[in-house]
């Protein structure tokens, strides 16, 4: 079974660090772009970022929220992506989702982990 | 930075039709998609590039494509649809955007 689990959430104060990860297994992760996504208490979905694979060089890309402060890497050795959050702000309180597109066919982020909540706050 | 624009909420009547909208300039030259999400749980896929609907999901869940709007529709709404809907595309610029969902309500 392809599944997607994410760890390391907690409260944070601001202008902290904390760093998720999200461990894959089921699939061939190295080959996938791997992507988070967040979710604010009672509000929308939002992107954060993605790593390519690399295959496609690995390279990343940021919503210009989090840019500057949030880095994603990937271990392919071990299957697991991570999210570096860095000064960290109440308004990232959110849970955050790591996906990828699994299904070719799809091209789309049809793969999610469960979420690990995040909670910025003094 | 780019919109993607969904109504708050739809409320329809068991066995209905529900359409939910979502506008962006971009979407007659990106794909739209769409995810379900119930509460305390992840969001999940039931319609990807427009219209085509992923392994698993069932056939009253189509969606359209016309200009800068598309849509999602639920044929036949059954309770267990009661959900927030979420489109997502993208404006080419290697970025990912979510209209602000929508609440679908089953009366």
């Amino acid at each position: 079974e392809v599944q997607l689990v994410e760890s390391g959430g907690g409260l944070v104060q601001p202008g902290r660090s904390l760093r998720l990860s999200c461990t894959g297994s089921g699939f061939t992760f190295g080959d996938y772009v791997m992507s988070w996504f967040r979710q604010a208490p009672g509000k929308g979905l939002e992107w954060v970022g993605f790593i390519r694979s690399k295959a496609y060089g690995g390279t990343t890309e940021y919503a210009a929220s989090v840019k500057g402060r949030f880095t994603i890497s990937r271990d392919d050795s071990k299957s697991i992506a991570y999210l570096q959050m860095n000064s960290l702000k109440t308004e990232d309180t959110a849970v955050y989702y790591c996906t990828t597109p699994y299904n070719s066919i799809y091209d789309a982020f049809d793969i999610w982990g469960q979420g690990t909540l995040v909670t910025v706050s003094s | 930075s780019y919109e993607l624009t969904q109504p708050p909420s739809v409320s329809v009547s068991p066995g209905q039709t529900a359409r939910i909208t979502c506008s962006g300039d971009a979407l007659p030259k990106q794909y739209a998609y769409w995810y379900q999400q119930k509460p305390g749980q992840a969001p999940v896929l039931v319609i990807y590039k427009d219209s085509e609907r992923p392994s698993g999901i069932p056939e009253r869940f189509s969606g359209s494509s016309s200009g800068t709007t598309v849509t999602l529709t639920i044929s036949g709404v059954q309770a267990e649809d009661e959900a927030d809907y979420y489109c997502q595309s993208t404006d080419s610029s290697d970025t990912w955007v979510f209209g602000g969902g929508t609440k679908l309500t089953v009366l």
